[in-house]
């Protein structure tokens, strides 16, 4: 069966980076797209991003860009997910989800809580 | 960038009733448009892509419908198990830059 299983909870400070993975079994990773959504305490979902299974290429969220970088390596069916310069504001759960098509995520991993205190 | 609305925030509903949850874009979507449910402490599920084609493995009890700019998810008849909350996510142009509307709060009445 699909399994997305991302990397544990992380504290950071301000100004410092995270970089969260995703494990990825049960399909065919090279032939997906992989979405980074985050959710803030209590709030909704905010689309980040997601890479391409042709040439790794990027799609960032304006909000995004220039502070985060998304990767994979297809050998270990992994993605990865760093952003930087971190503020209070990105406190929130980190998921990944896979896509067939860069249009639609169905299927989501189990979500990463990344805070961010002084 | 396309601004998704959702309402109501918050819909009382009671279990075997009919829930209608509508969303909203800024510009025309065509039927680039999905829902996601989410139920507190989980990830998101897909429910439905295209406007109103099921997710594998989704009850018939949950459609969608709708174009353009107006989209509507209704569940036939409320089980237990679908109290959650209902996001709308559209995927227009390409590369798509997908947005979320705020999400629909479906609570026991």
């Amino acid at each position: 069966q699909v399994q997305l299983v991302q990397s544990g909870a992380e504290v950071k400070k301000p100004g410092a980076s995270v970089r969260v993975s995703c494990k990825a079994s049960g399909y065919t990773f090279s032939v997906y797209y992989m979405h980074w959504v985050r959710q803030a305490p209590g709030q909704g979902l905010e689309w980040m991003g997601w890479i391409s299974p042709n040439n790794d290429g990027t799609n960032y969220g304006q909000k995004f860009q220039g502070r985060v970088t998304m990767t994979r390596d297809t050998s270990i069916t992994t993605a990865y997910m760093e952003l930087s310069s971190l503020t209070s504001d990105d406190t929130a759960v980190y998921y990944c989800a896979r896509d067939p098509s860069g249009t639609t995520p169905d299927y989501w991993g189990q979500g990463t809580l990344v805070t961010v205190s002084s | 960038e396309i601004v998704m609305t959702q309402s109501p925030a918050t819909l009382s509903v009671s279990p075997g009733e009919r829930a209608t949850l509508s969303c909203r874009a800024s510009q025309s979507v065509s039927i680039n448009l999905a829902w996601h449910q989410q139920k507190p402490g989980q990830a998101p599920r897909l429910l439905i892509y295209g406007a109103s084609t099921r997710a594998t493995g989704i009850p018939a009890r949950f459609s969608g419908s709708g174009s353009g700019t107006e989209f509507t998810l209704t569940i036939s008849s409320l089980q237990s198990e679908d109290f959650a909350v209902y996001y709308c996510q559209q995927y227009n142009n390409w590369p798509p830059k997908l947005t979320f509307g705020g999400g629909t709060k479906v609570e026991i009445k």
